[in-house]
């Protein structure tokens, strides 16, 4: 079956690293993405990572996928009170026509 | 341009009006998607268009109907809805079903 599993919450200081942790079931995910979302609005899509790599960075952003054992990770370095929001990871599968399976979010507070 | 538009922002309907929320996108994605995200919860699929066809319809009620009038609108004609389904209906478009974009969204409340 399909399933993404997150943590549900985070704390962080301001100017520490946050990583965020994710897990799928399906070994056919063909992408994974990192998704943000602030109070009231839409989802931001943050990066998306093919799942052939191992890894991907983007300014503060670096994305771990260890494909053996199913793990996402998400790493904001040096975060800011900016960055507080719940976010998602999510996966679609080769055929699945566009369905993006969403974990149920983590919660991300930054600290001053 | 690479954005999605949804409109209106916000919505308060009665349960016997009919009314419309609207997406447009011209980044040239030829998939266009609808979600429901109730408070607290992740988005939950609702439609799938695919070059302007119905590709996935995820057993929503007849209240809620889609439109695709071309590859650049995506329509969700409500009708008689419910209490329950206020929720931010999210509208969202893709090339090739990866690299998805998500519009800002319509909170929708029924009363």
């Amino acid at each position: 079956g399909e399933d993404v599993e997150q943590s549900l919450f985070l704390s962080v200081r301001e100017g520490d690293s946050s990583v965020i942790n994710c897990t799928y079931t399906d070994s056919s995910s063909t992408y994974l993405y990192w998704y943000k979302q602030e109070p009231g609005a839409g989802l931001q899509l943050l990066t998306y990572i093919f799942s052939n790599m191992d890894m991907k960075q983007d300014q503060r952003l670096t994305v771990l996928l260890n494909k053996k054992d199913k793990h996402l990770s998400l790493r904001i370095a040096d975060t800011q009170t900016g960055d507080s929001a719940i976010y998602f990871c999510a996966e679609s599968m080769r055929g699945s026509q566009g369905n993006l399976i969403f974990g149920k979010g983590t919660k991300l507070s930054v600290k001053p | 341009d690479t954005e999605v538009t949804q409109t209106p922002k916000h919505l308060v309907m009665g349960m016997t009006n009919k009314k419309s929320l609207k997406c447009e996108q011209h980044m040239g994605h030829r998939a266009m998607y609808w979600y429901k995200q109730k408070a607290k919860k992740p988005p939950e699929l609702m439609f799938v268009y695919s070059y302007e066809k119905l590709s996935i319809n995820e057993s929503v009620p007849s209240r809620f109907s889609p439109e695709c009038p071309n590859s650049s609108l995506l329509n969700l004609h409500l009708h008689a809805l419910q209490p329950e389904d206020s929720a931010l209906y999210l509208c969202a478009s893709s090339q090739d079903f990866y690299g998805y974009t998500f519009g800002s969204g319509t909170r929708l409340t029924v009363v």
